[in-house]
């Protein structure tokens, strides 16, 4: 199963409301996680099942879609938040991921 | 406190072969699945294998079938990934991580560590 991100990176502004989206070559369900990867850090889980945050992740930060599109969607960007945004499908194995998306400041 | 850290990599040429460890604490570590994954330098996440609690069950990515083995001593707390027949597109950090099989997701990971393929 292919992921697909969009856009590759984006830059936005602390405060800004931002969109990522990622598409799957076929339909997964709600099979879908994203992950944060800020430089030279080990990734870090941000949603699951498409839509639940772990405990400890801000209430900025919310995931929705079922099927083959999904979309991460940071309300209010803030400094903390710049870096590489992952999705992950669990469908089926081989588990994909998606190229990733770079959040730049502006 | 789960802590899962890597350790095994370096150097390597091509046709070579490596082992990678990775130890957890913190959690009962028998009763979770675990997996690898990697990182090209520059490049983005690449899932590599999977295993069950028990080991069991085992899953890999076409890239690496063949040439990779992943294995687990419950009785160490350990994880591990065999690499032959090492080429230079394997140079990246290996990740280790925890799978939460409920919904099947990657809740901790390893710090990472680096193999380098290269003559």
């Amino acid at each position: 199963i292919q992921m697909t991100q969009s856009p590759s990176s984006l830059s936005a502004s602390v405060g800004d409301r931002v969109t990522i989206t990622c598409r799957a070559s076929q339909s997964i369900s709600t099979s879908l996680n994203w992950y944060q990867q800020k430089p030279g850090k080990a990734p870090k889980l941000l949603v699951y099942a498409a839509s639940t945050l772990p405990s400890g992740v801000p209430s900025r930060f919310s995931s929705s879609g079922s099927g083959t599109d999904f979309t991460l969607t940071i309300s209010s960007l803030q400094p903390e938040d710049f870096a590489t945004y992952y999705c992950q499908q669990t469908y089926n194995a081989p588990w994909t991921f998606g190229q990733g998306t770079k959040v730049e400041i502006k | 406190e789960v802590q899962l850290v890597e350790s095994g990599g370096g150097l390597v040429q091509p046709g070579g072969s490596l082992r990678l460890s990775c130890e957890a604490s913190g959690f009962i570590f028998s009763t979770y699945s675990m997996t690898w994954a990697r990182q090209a330098p520059g490049k983005g996440l690449e899932w590599l294998s999977h295993i069950s609690g028990s080991g069991s069950t085992i899953y890999y990515a076409d890239s690496v079938k063949g040439r990779f083995t992943i294995s687990r001593d419950n009785a160490k707390n350990s994880l591990y990934l065999q690499m032959n027949s090492l080429r230079a597109e394997d140079t990246a950090v290996y990740y280790c991580a925890r799978v939460v099989t409920m919904n099947y997701y990657f809740d901790y990971w390893g710090q990472g560590t680096l193999v380098t393929v290269s003559s």
